[in-house]
């Protein structure tokens, strides 16, 4: 089955800096990939998604880039703010149908003020 | 239009005691899932369901068990609760249609003494 490895584990950053969390994948067979906002006490947001047929998406301060070939999409955020602290997972499958995402483990972003 | 609800918030049972999970959603998806997260694992499919009537097995079902007798409703039993099913669980419906978004409620955290 696909196995999704999510890097780092913890990032630490400050206001106005940017971010990046890598994510590689197992099943070239995966054709979308979301990436997910979890704030404390909360359940997981969609916050960009992208699909294999898209090198790359953005919205306002984030983006989310793609490497087929390489099994590799990551999850920027520009200009970071306080409120972007929270636990973020990316996640891919095959898109339609029954849509079981495999998620990663998680990269929790801390910004400081 | 609340969205995906669950029911209880937190809850504790002693080991070998019975509950059922509620999950509700009020935008008519097709599609409903079970997750628990459980520390620097990410989120795991227990179990999900493809329509009113339908259920199948995700990665972790052992333990558990689900019925979906209405389409916005998804049922998530523990008929005899394990310390190794301390977790929190979320519940998440999607539309059946091509979109691939998933909807996650704000979970129950759930201790097993």
């Amino acid at each position: 089955g696909e196995n999704v490895e999510q890097h780092p584990s913890t990032l630490s950053v400050q206001e106005g800096d940017s971010a990046v969390i890598k994510c590689t994948y197992s099943d070239s067979a995966s054709n979308y990939f979301p990436w997910y906002k979890q704030e404390l006490g909360k359940g997981p947001q969609l916050i960009i998604d992208i699909r294999s047929n898209v090198g790359e998406k953005k919205d306002q301060r984030i983006a989310v880039t793609l490497n087929k070939t390489a099994k590799h999409f990551s999850l920027h955020i520009t200009e970071t703010q306080p409120e972007d602290s929270a636990v973020y997972f990316c996640a891919a499958s095959i898109g339609g149908g029954s849509y079981i995402p495999t998620f990663g483990r998680g990269t929790s972003l801390i910004v400081h003020p | 239009n609340a969205g995906v609800t669950q029911t209880p918030k937190f809850r504790v049972l002693k080991t070998g005691q019975s509950m059922t999970l509620l999950c509700a959603q009020d935008m008519n998806h097709e599609y409903m899932y079970w997750y628990r997260q459980d520390p620097g694992m990410g989120l795991r499919l227990i179990h999900y369901s493809v329509g009113e009537g339908t259920t199948a097995k995700g990665e972790v079902p052992d333990g558990y068990n689900v019925s979906r007798l209405k389409k916005q409703n998804f049922l998530l039993g523990l008929e005899s609760a394990a310390p190794s099913q301390t977790s929190v669980y979320f519940c998440a419906s999607r539309p059946g249609g091509p979109t691939d978004t998933q909807y996650f409620g704000p979970g129950t955290r759930l201790t097993v003494l």
